[in-house]
């Protein structure tokens, strides 16, 4: 039982560039999270999702898109890298009703 | 809308010395408490949570904190810290429908220094 997942561990863009992040669980959770972490601002709910097929925006969403096609995965894409998108991305998920949010281990992306 | 305040961004305390982590919250709505940890270079892990019940809440580690809703409070204590205790902490909250769905609202954290 592997938990929460995410791939890459680090990843280093250039600004304009693209790319997906992968988060992945094994526990049958029907919610997904997407958060940011960044210095001296705690964490904040970039969009989530409530089953396969629905997304939905959090608190900070602009500049990101997300997909649950599969009830286990939930990609987290940046269709042109910013600067200010420079964080340390965490995916969660919990079972619905037990509000208890399990947390991957993280992936820090640089923009330069 | 919900918001999180921890008073304190960093707490030094000597080894074996009681700690408390302040926490206090705003919301329009009834809301679930949560306080979380993160070890250097890791994801984050439930210490504990309030949902109902008892407002005296005991998690792991011996942690403990005290859900107070006069004071819109839910202050993280342990009466002896040990130099693993060294982390990040995290308070959040939930609004208190809809399964948890919508996510958490966090706090900005608190570093916690142990020192020797």
């Amino acid at each position: 039982n592997a938990g929460v997942t995410q791939t890459p561990k680090f990843r280093v863009l250039k600004t304009g560039q693209s790319m997906t992040l992968l988060c992945a669980q094994d526990m049958n959770h029907e919610y997904m999270y997407w958060y940011r972490q960044d210095p001296g601002m705690g964490l904040r709910l970039i969009h989530y999702s409530v089953g396969e097929g629905t997304t939905a925006k959090g608190e900070v969403p602009d500049g990101y898109n997300v997909s649950r096609l599969k009830k286990q995965n939930f990609l987290l894409g940046l269709e042109s890298a910013a600067p200010s998108q420079t964080s340390v991305y965490f995916c969660a998920s919990s079972l619905k009703n037990t509000y208890e949010q399990y947390f991957g281990p993280g992936t820090r992306l640089t923009v330069t | 809308a919900q918001s999180v305040t921890q008073l304190d961004s960093q707490v030094p305390v000597f080894e074996e010395a009681p700690v408390e982590l302040r926490c206090n919250y705003s919301s329009s709505v009834s809301v679930y408490l949560f306080w979380y940890v993160q070890y250097p270079n890791q994801g984050l892990q439930l210490l504990l949570k309030y949902l109902s019940g008892s407002t005296l809440v005991k998690g792991i580690n011996g942690f403990e904190a005290e859900f107070n809703k006069s004071q819109t409070s839910f202050h993280l204590r342990k009466p002896s810290v040990h130099i693993s205790d060294t982390a990040e902490y995290f308070c959040a909250v939930s609004k208190d429908s809809g399964g948890g769905a919508d996510g958490l609202t966090f706090g900005k954290g608190t570093h916690l220094i142990i020192q020797p």
